[in-house]
């Protein structure tokens, strides 16, 4: 059975920091791209970031770039967001989802339960 | 960026009646390359997260029950339920993956019943 399992969310204040992981089972993960999305209450997602396998090729949403970090560990099998410098705006569920790689990268065909984000003072 | 753009934002369908969703894309997402559509469908439910239904526009993905249905090409798609079922209430996403990154998503339909 595939799983992702996203931890790390939770309530910080404007400006602070938060690192996300997602935790994958069930998937080669060392071969997978993997993304992270995100989804404002009441809106639709937003890709924010993706990485390859061997983080060769690191991309970010404009809305992030220069304050998140993307990162793996395919021992662990993990992903992780570092989110820096935080705002209002970035209040969200945030997901993470492996990417249809034949050879791809194409489609989100896997997804964790998500992780909220709460950016308030 | 491909900006993705969804119509009707809500539709309410009687059980049993066909439901008709579409998306629209700024620029074609079609290659010819592979001759395929880059464009994907999902389905989101209360308290859940997306969960692919349909992609290259009309493959619908394992599991996925027969009464959806994806069409279209260039820049006009269309996911259909041929017969509406009250699980079917959720909002749908189309998004492209053709001109990436970044990867974008319509605004959502939202699927009701009547």
């Amino acid at each position: 059975e595939v799983q992702l399992v996203e931890s790390g969310g939770g309530l910080i204040q404007p400006g602070g920091s938060l690192r996300l992981s997602c935790v994958v089972s069930g998937l080669t993960f060392s071969r997978d791209w993997m993304v992270w999305v995100r989804q404002a209450p009441g809106k639709g997602p937003e890709w924010i970031s993706r990485i390859n396998p061997d983080e060769s090729f690191i991309s970010y949403a404009d809305s992030v770039k220069g304050r998140f970090t993307i990162s793996r560990d395919n021992v662990k099998k993990t992903v992780s967001l570092q989110m820096n410098s935080l705002r209002g705006d970035d209040t969200a569920v945030y997901y993470c989802a492996r990417v249809q790689t034949s050879p791809g990268p194409y489609f989100f065909d896997y997804w964790g339960q998500g992780t909220l984000v709460t950016v308030s003072s | 960026d491909i900006v993705m753009t969804q119509s009707p934002d809500s539709l309410a369908v009687s059980l049993g009646e066909r439901a008709t969703l579409n998306c629209r894309s700024s620029q074609s997402v079609f290659s010819t390359a592979n001759n395929k559509n880059f464009l994907a469908w999902y389905q989101q439910k209360p308290g859940q997260p997306p969960k692919l239904l349909v992609s290259w526009a009309s493959q619908r993905e394992s599991g996925v029950p027969d009464r959806f249905s994806g069409s279209g090409s260039g820049t006009d798609f269309t996911l259909t339920i041929s017969s509406l079922q009250a699980e079917d209430v959720a909002i749908y996403y189309c998004q492209q993956y053709y001109s990436v990154p970044p990867y974008t998503f319509g605004q959502g339909t939202k699927l009701e019943i009547k």
